[in-house]
């Protein structure tokens, strides 16, 4: 069925570092690609997504790149602060609906 | 705070129980869902409702029944669960559009739901 493959599963980097979530998906009708962070014990949300029509989108210290080609997008986070340590979640829309990546768990070291 | 509250906020429930989880939503949308979070799992969608009609019911256990009375409010009554479905139950609303198609979603802080 449709899913969302998400990589690496923990990603520990030092702070200022540059950090970077890889995601695939399946389904090549998917035109809607959104990022979630998720702080511990909150809800997830909305830190940047990118639409079918355009290959890469950059706000401040995140930037999101997509190739349809090979069905994958990318999260980049240069900079890392300690306030970035969280979960990352990619997901997909299919058929309308958003598909999610099992997340990728952030570590900035100070 | 994003528009989108969730209560209770934390459930114990036994199994052969009967509760409800409400959601409700300020902004506006005409969409809204239930995800289930559970530990080193993807959020896992569970219904979908479209103006009030349930789009999707995503192969979920009928002890879990949606209930969606209008665009502001959707429930999750849950009967006979099992101690597999304590879980982070997530609601979030959204604006579609008339092709359906997706926008940002807003979730609410979640249920814990512990099932004894």
């Amino acid at each position: 069925g449709e899913n969302v493959e998400q990589h690496p599963s923990t990603l520990s980097v030092q702070e200022g570092d540059s950090a970077v979530i890889k995601c695939t998906y399946s389904d090549s009708a998917s035109n809607y690609f959104p990022w979630y962070k998720q702080e511990l014990g909150k809800r997830p949300q909305l830190i940047i997504d990118i639409r079918s029509n355009v290959g890469e989108k950059k706000d401040q210290r995140i930037a999101v790149t997509l190739n349809k080609t090979a069905k994958h997008f990318s999260l980049h986070i240069t900079e890392t602060q300690p306030e970035d340590s969280a979960v990352y979640f990619c997901a997909a829309s299919i058929r309308g609906n958003l598909i999610f990546g099992k997340g990728t768990k952030l570590s900035v070291k100070p | 705070e994003t528009g989108v509250t969730q209560t209770p906020r934390h459930l114990v429930m036994g199994m052969t129980n009967k509760k409800s989880l409400k959601c409700e939503q300020h902004l506006g949308h005409n969409a809204m869902y239930w995800y289930k979070q559970s530990a080193k799992k993807p959020l896992e969608l569970m219904f979908v409702y479209n103006f009030k009609e349930q789009t999707e019911n995503n192969s979920v256990p009928s002890r879990f029944s949606p209930e969606c009375p209008n665009s502001s409010h959707l429930f999750l009554h849950l009967h006979t669960l099992q101690p597999e479905d304590s879980a982070l139950y997530l609601c979030a609303s959204s604006q579609r559009g008339l092709a359906g198609n997706e926008d940002e979603q807003y979730f609410g802080p979640g249920t814990r739901l512990t099932v004894t």
